[in-house]
């Protein structure tokens, strides 16, 4: 049972554009969401993370965006640069989990 | 970076044979994790540790077992080892107060051959 789910396994933007990557969830107890990059041969990094008082939250070129009501989020890279080609992966957890749950990644490819 | 250090980083081993690998934090996490990333799959949680001698399995915990004596340590022991084992292993801490975000280590490439 896939609780967070990231169905583009894969998405190639032209530099300079905007990348937009998409994660849905099903249980309703996740209150906390993160995204983390992963570059090869490395382990994730923390990107961002949104809580869900929040329907949106900002960090430079990069922005989360919350839809409780659907249960999803994206994750917007406004411009996308070469250095921003990697896997992405969502993660959710809530209150007392202990645990993070994550997607299964989405390949994000930078075109110059 | 967070002191996260996994070890071997790389292990090619044969069917049925025991493999331990080691997870070792210098930044006094109470939580500490192993996932294994598989195509497809993504990240998915083997076992945790909410402290010393505390551990819970995670949702990939079949043919895994973990030991956890000190604060710092955090071992992964496969005890006969298949080819459906084949992965790389990331460990992970956290201090997870509230909500905070979890550390990974390089991560270990494991073959069973």
């Amino acid at each position: 049972d896939q609780q967070v789910k990231q169905n583009s396994p894969s998405l190639s933007v032209q530099e300079g554009r905007i990348s937009i990557l998409n994660c849905d969830y099903t249980n309703s107890m996740f209150d906390y969401f993160l995204w983390y990059k992963k570059y090869p041969a490395e382990g994730p990094t923390f990107l961002i993370s949104i809580s869900s008082i929040k329907d949106k939250n900002e960090d430079g070129r990069f922005t989360v965006f919350l839809n409780k009501s659907a249960k999803h989020l994206s994750l917007h890279i406004v411009p996308s640069q070469p250095g921003d080609s990697a896997v992405y992966f969502c993660a959710a957890t809530f209150q007392g989990a202990q645990k993070l749950v994550f997607g299964q990644g989405t390949r994000l490819t930078i075109n110059p | 970076d967070a002191g996260i250090t996994q070890s071997p980083r790389h292990k090619v081993t044969e069917t049925g044979t025991p493999v331990t690998l080691r997870c070792h934090q210098t930044e006094n996490h109470r939580y500490m994790y192993w996932y294994r990333q598989d195509p497809g799959h993504g990240l998915r949680l083997i076992h945790y540790s909410y402290g010393v001698k505390d551990t819970d399995k995670g949702e990939v915990s079949d043919g895994y077992s973990v030991s956890r004596s000190k604060t710092e340590d955090f071992l992964l022991t496969l005890e006969s080892a298949t080819s459906s084992q084949t992965s790389v292993y990331f460990c992970a801490i956290s201090d997870f107060r509230g909500n905070t975000e979890a550390f990974f280590g390089q991560g270990t490439r494991l073959t069973v051959v």
